[in-house]
């Protein structure tokens, strides 16, 4: 079974960039993911599926400051000019036969 | 626009079932593309994913949770439900349902929080 591993927390300021990591665990770095953002008191909402060649598929209305890429068994989601409606927790999923969540990324805007 | 709705008790006995059901608007449940599931989310906790349901009936369950759940669906009213058995504290959690593509969660639902409490 796949492992997600990804940083507990982040922070950039208002406008800048940030770029989210996700790992795979040893011999799962082929594999699919998705980000979600989940920001405080809502449900998660679909950003994007990404694949291990950097090519992404996002969600409707996620907007184009938001994008993924991948190195390896690292896969990332960048946001530009961030925005304060950006802080919020950002979880990486896949599947294997079962879903897999990673812990989460608590990303505050400065 | 296709929406998920989850609907429940908000409180459940400690040792009983936990039933909630998932409605889904704006799409078909039978379409072959997509598993339908459950997953939660204890208070200032991640996100656990419980298990998913084919239109056809095929399931598949968290092995940690499997010998406690049930999922099943309703093709005639386009719902589908989950039953988790001999709850304690630790069922505690906001419940969401959500839609999976082939991969990967592509929907979710709003959620509803189930308190597990005498």
């Amino acid at each position: 079974q796949p492992v997600l591993t990804q940083s507990s927390s982040a922070s950039a300021s208002l406008g800048s960039s940030v770029k989210l990591t996700c790992t795979l665990s040893s011999g799962h770095s082929s594999y699919i993911i998705a980000w979600h953002q989940q920001q405080p008191g809502k449900a998660p909402r679909y950003l994007m599926k990404l694949e291990g060649s950097g090519s992404y598929n996002k969600g409707s209305g996620v907007p184009d400051r938001f994008s993924g890429s991948s190195s390896g068994a690292d896969r990332y989601l960048t946001i530009s000019n961030l925005q304060s409606e950006d802080e919020a927790d950002y979880y990486c999923e896949t599947w294997d036969s079962k879903g897999v969540f990673g812990g989460g990324t608590k990303l505050t805007v400065l | 626009q296709l929406q998920l709705q989850e609907s429940g008790p908000g409180l459940v006995k400690p040792s009983e079932t936990l039933s909630l059901t998932c409605t889904v608007s704006g799409g078909s449940i039978s379409s072959s593309s997509y598993y339908w599931g459950w997953i939660r989310q204890p208070p200032g906790k991640g996100l656990e994913w419980i298990g998913s349901i084919y239109y056809s009936g095929s399931t598949y369950y968290n092995p940690s949770l499997k010998s406690r759940v049930t999922i099943s669906v309703d093709t005639s009213k386009n719902q589908f439900s989950l039953k988790l058995s001999s709850v304690t504290a630790a069922d505690t959690a906001v419940y969401y349902c959500a839609r999976r593509g082939v991969t990967t969660v592509t929907t979710w639902g709003q959620g509803t929080l189930v308190t597990v409490s005498s």
